[in-house]
């Protein structure tokens, strides 16, 4: 079976400082590729998604990922945080054709003011 | 469009309580699941339905029923509350067709003492 594993728990970041949220999956076909934002008190939201074309994807807020299919890892980057930032991040991956979405346990980002 | 919308927001149970979390979407979605959010574990999938009168289980389906008699409504049943079910649940709801995007509900934090 497929697995998705996100390889930091939590993160603590200050402001300005840059990020990189590690993101790999088992599954070795053809792949649908998320990052999910959870803010305090909020439910899920796309932070952005590969499907194909451009490994490097730009998501909202400033944030982008990029697929490298030889290491099967989806790390999300952010050049400078910002304390708004501060939320749950959660990656996911289904199979091309196939609605079943599996998620890695989240990383929770806390960026210091 | 509202989205994916879910009641309660909040609910405490005592053990041995039945109560149903209630699902729906107005965005003609064939498929919704539900999964429950647990710390260090992301979100796992407990139920889900690939369209009205088709269900089937995902990966934690003890103790929860679901149905699906429209494609708008997909209710989770507690039959007889646990502690081990306290957690935090999510439906969310995707079309068929790629890349399967998954809109999330805004979840129901569930407490069973």
């Amino acid at each position: 079976a497929q697995s998705v594993s996100q390889h930091n728990h939590h993160v603590i970041l200050s402001e300005a400082a840059s990020l990189e949220l590690g993101c790999n999956y088992s599954y070795g076909g053809t792949v649908n590729l998320f990052w999910y934002v959870q803010y305090p008190g909020q439910h899920l939201q796309l932070l952005l998604k590969y499907f194909s074309g451009d490994p490097l994807v730009k998501g909202i807020k400033g944030f982008e990922a990029e697929f490298i299919k030889s290491k099967f890892s989806f790390n999300l980057r952010k050049p400078s945080v910002q304390w708004s930032d501060t939320a749950e991040y959660v990656c996911a991956v289904n199979p091309y054709n196939n609605n079943d979405m599996r998620f890695g346990a989240g990383t929770r980002l806390t960026v210091k003011p | 469009n509202a989205g994916v919308t879910q009641t309660p927001k909040f609910q405490v149970l005592k053990t041995g309580q039945s109560m149903t979390l209630q699902c729906a979407q107005d965005m003609n979605h064939e498929y919704m699941s539900w999964y429950r959010q647990d710390p260090g574990m992301g979100l796992r999938l407990i139920h889900y339905s690939v369209g009205a009168g088709i269900t089937d289980q995902g990966e934690v389906p003890n103790g929860y029923n679901v149905s699906r008699s429209t494609t708008e409504d997909f209710p989770l049943r507690l039959l007889s509350a646990a502690p081990s079910q306290t957690s935090v649940y999510f439906c969310a709801s995707s079309s068929s067709r790629p890349p399967y995007r998954q809109y999330f509900g805004p979840g129901t934090r569930l407490t069973v003492t």
